[in-house]
């Protein structure tokens, strides 16, 4: 059964300093890896996607992820957070070999970012 | 134009009720999916269908029932609210049901049993 896990209910850091949001995962075929940003009383927006193809993926507002297969892990950074990037943030998984075509998100994990 | 809309935003009932919730995407997509957030933040699936025809149906009580009238809308029908139900219900949509997909979500639907 896929599944994804996000260690931390909420990651603190100060405006400027880089960010890392932590995502690990677990599927029987190769993974589709997503994150998603949800502000308060929003939907979820996507942010950025892994498929195959180059390790480190670019997305939206300056976010980034690397995939490391080794380490089953997918976690989202940026360099210089902003005050703005505050909010709830979702790692998600798909099982890549259409055993099943269920999105799987993980329990979320709150950045707070201090001016 | 919003692209993933439901209604109601806010839904305060009482317990034994039944009542409704819609949604509606002007994206031309394919597929479209319920999915429920506990007070805890915790996304799950509900339902999903694609050009009509419901592909997951996941464990929830049979008092839950989609209902796609056609590609563009998806409704979710609940008889016999209960407490537990109350949770923030968003649907969302995405071009296909293949694996790199994206999804775009609605705002929300805060359902409160009372």
């Amino acid at each position: 059964a896929q599944s994804v896990a996000q260690p931390e209910d909420q990651v603190n850091v100060a405006e400027g300093n880089p960010l890392t949001v932590k995502c690990t995962y677990s599927v029987s075929g190769n993974p589709y890896l997503f994150w998603y940003v949800q502000y308060p009383n929003r939907g979820l927006q996507f942010l950025l996607k892994y498929i195959t193809g180059d390790n480190l993926v670019k997305g939206s507002y300056g976010f980034e992820a690397e995939f490391n297969k080794s380490q089953t892990s997918f976690h989202l950074k940026k360099p210089s957070a902003l005050v703005s990037d505050s909010a709830l943030y979702f790692c998600a998984v798909r099982d890549g070999s259409g055993a099943t075509n269920k999105l799987i998100f993980g329990t979320g994990t709150l950045l707070a970012v201090q001016p | 134009d919003t692209a993933v809309s439901q209604t109601p935003k806010y839904l305060v009932t009482q317990m034994g009720n039944d009542k409704s919730i819609k949604c509606e995407q002007n994206l031309g997509h394919d597929t479209m999916y319920w999915y429920k957030q506990d007070s805890k933040k915790f996304l799950k699936i509900m339902f999903s269908y694609n050009n009509k025809e419901l592909i997951i149906n996941e464990t929830v009580p049979n008092r839950f029932s989609p209902k796609s009238p056609d590609k563009a809308h998806l409704n979710l029908h609940i008889n016999s609210l209960e407490l537990g139900d109350s949770a923030v219900y968003f649907c969302a949509s995405s071009q296909d049901w293949g694996g790199g997909s994206i999804y775009t979500f609605g705002s929300g639907t805060r359902l409160t049993v009372v």
